[in-house]
């Protein structure tokens, strides 16, 4: 399966600020996907990223506060803006499996963001 | 909508207990079921999967068994290590929602010497 390559691990942000979290697969994949990870609760889709189009966002998330990257088939990176307390969380890249969607996905090592 | 619904943790157990981690789900159509095991400070790794009813996945000493009778793929392992100490996910995907998968919780697993 993949292997996906995430930075930074983690990072202690002022409020106001923006971080840019990078994701790199070490093959050509379609379609990226960002999640956050809240503490203590489940995953939740941030937005699909297609190379070459515009990110598609769930209900909840719009891309003036998180916007993505997808300049070619093995990169990815996503901004967290203007951030604020609420904005810490583990955010997460994941992409399909080898075997195909089906058959489960891989994940990133996470990024850490605690917001003062 | 597809959800999963998973037992509240923590759950601790001493080393060498039996595990159960129980994981019901409902869904439009006919999902694919997932357990995903996230260690401490780590991305989510895929555990195991099974595709169909009656389907059983294992790894790593695992096991979890496709129930569609009763909506259910729990998470067992007879005999848990220090080492399993870790958040486990359950997780569906469908083709109406584009195979992108519905995760629950969370289930906490803390096992002591």
């Amino acid at each position: 399966s993949a292997v996906i390559s995430q930075k930074p691990s983690r990072d202690i942000c002022q409020r106001g600020t923006s971080l840019t979290i990078q994701c790199q697969v070490d093959s050509q994949v379609t379609m990226m996907f960002w999640y956050r990870q809240q503490p203590g609760q489940s995953l939740t889709l941030i937005a699909t990223a297609n190379q070459g189009s515009e990110a598609t966002y769930e209900s909840g998330f719009v891309i003036d506060k998180f916007p993505i990257s997808r300049p070619n088939l093995t990169f990815s990176t996503l901004t967290v803006s203007n951030m604020s307390p609420e904005d810490s969380s583990i955010y997460l890249c994941s992409v399909e499996g080898a075997q195909g969607s089906n058959y489960g996905y891989t994940f990133g090592s996470g990024t850490r963001l605690t917001v003062v | 909508g597809d959800s999963v619904t998973q037992m509240e943790g923590p759950v601790t157990l001493s080393e060498e207990a039996f595990l159960t981690i129980n994981c019901t789900y409902t869904a439009t159509g006919y999902p694919s079921l997932f357990w995903y095991v996230q260690y401490p400070g780590e991305g989510l790794q895929l555990l195991l999967k099974a595709t169909k009813a009656d389907d059983k996945g294992s790894n790593k000493g695992f096991e979890a068994t496709y129930r569609k009778e009763t909506t259910s793929f729990h998470l067992e392992k007879g005999s848990v290590q220090v080492s399993d100490s870790a958040v486990y996910f359950c997780a569906l995907s469908t083709s109406g929602g584009s195979y992108i998968p519905t995760f629950g919780r969370g289930t906490s697993l803390i096992v002591h010497p």
